[in-house]
């Protein structure tokens, strides 16, 4: 098992606010994935990032892979309330079907 | 659009009841996963199928097994279920090796008493 931990596991803030969730392994990935699930909902992918170094934005939200693609963090600039949820990120090596899953950040958005 | 359908939100079992959790997809797709899902831990790997009568072992297969004899559907059973498999569990399934999206279905929350 090829572990990936999350930071912070809880995270409350005001509207308006920034923040930043980081994803860490010591293994290497083919590609990082970042999900979020909702309440009563399945995981829904906001984006992937397959190359050491990469950076995607996505409205507000920017991702980053490490360069060692051991590592990535997503940032949310003017946090809204509908973006509560709990945010996970997934190291994959897509070709063998193995995708190994963060233990989660759960981010609630205060109006 | 695409749709992984899972057919219980809610159970509600006792220890030592045999469990069946189905899961069905509308995309055609090859490849299905169950997996848990528990504060703190993320998502784990049970069982994963890329193909019809195909099944491969997860990160923690123990007390589970699955069947898939549809390429649409894929279940998950618990032989003899016991406290410690109350969780949250997801189904997901995905396409060719080309894309790396995984749908979930809703999810079904068992809990074992």
């Amino acid at each position: 098992t090829q572990l990936l931990e999350q930071s912070p596991q809880f995270l409350s803030i005001q509207e308006g606010e920034n923040l930043t969730v980081y994803c860490n392994s010591s293994s290497v990935f083919s590609s990082l994935q970042w999900y979020r699930q909702e309440p009563g909902e399945g995981p829904v992918l906001l984006v992937t990032v397959v190359t050491g170094g990469e950076v995607k934005k996505l409205k507000r939200l920017t991702f980053q892979f490490g360069d060692a693609r051991k590592d990535s963090s997503l940032h949310i600039t003017a946090a809204q309330p509908g973006d509560t949820g709990l945010y996970l990120c997934a190291g994959g090596h897509p070709a063998g079907n193995q995708f190994y899953f963060g233990t989660g950040t759960s981010l609630t958005v205060i109006p | 659009d695409v749709k992984v359908t899972q057919s219980s939100r809610y159970l509600v079992k006792r220890t030592g009841e045999k469990v069946f959790l189905e899961c069905v997809q509308d995309m055609d797709h090859e490849n299905m996963f169950w997996y848990r899902q528990d504060p703190g831990l993320g998502l784990r790997l049970i069982y994963f199928s890329y193909d019809v009568k195909m099944k491969e072992k997860g990160d923690i297969p123990e007390g589970y097994s699955v069947s898939r004899e549809k390429k649409e559907r894929f279940s998950l059973i618990l032989e003899s279920a016991s406290t410690n498999q109350t969780s949250m569990y997801l189904c997901a399934s995905r396409g060719t090796p080309l894309i790396w999206e995984l749908f979930f279905g809703e999810g079904s929350r068992l809990t074992v008493l």
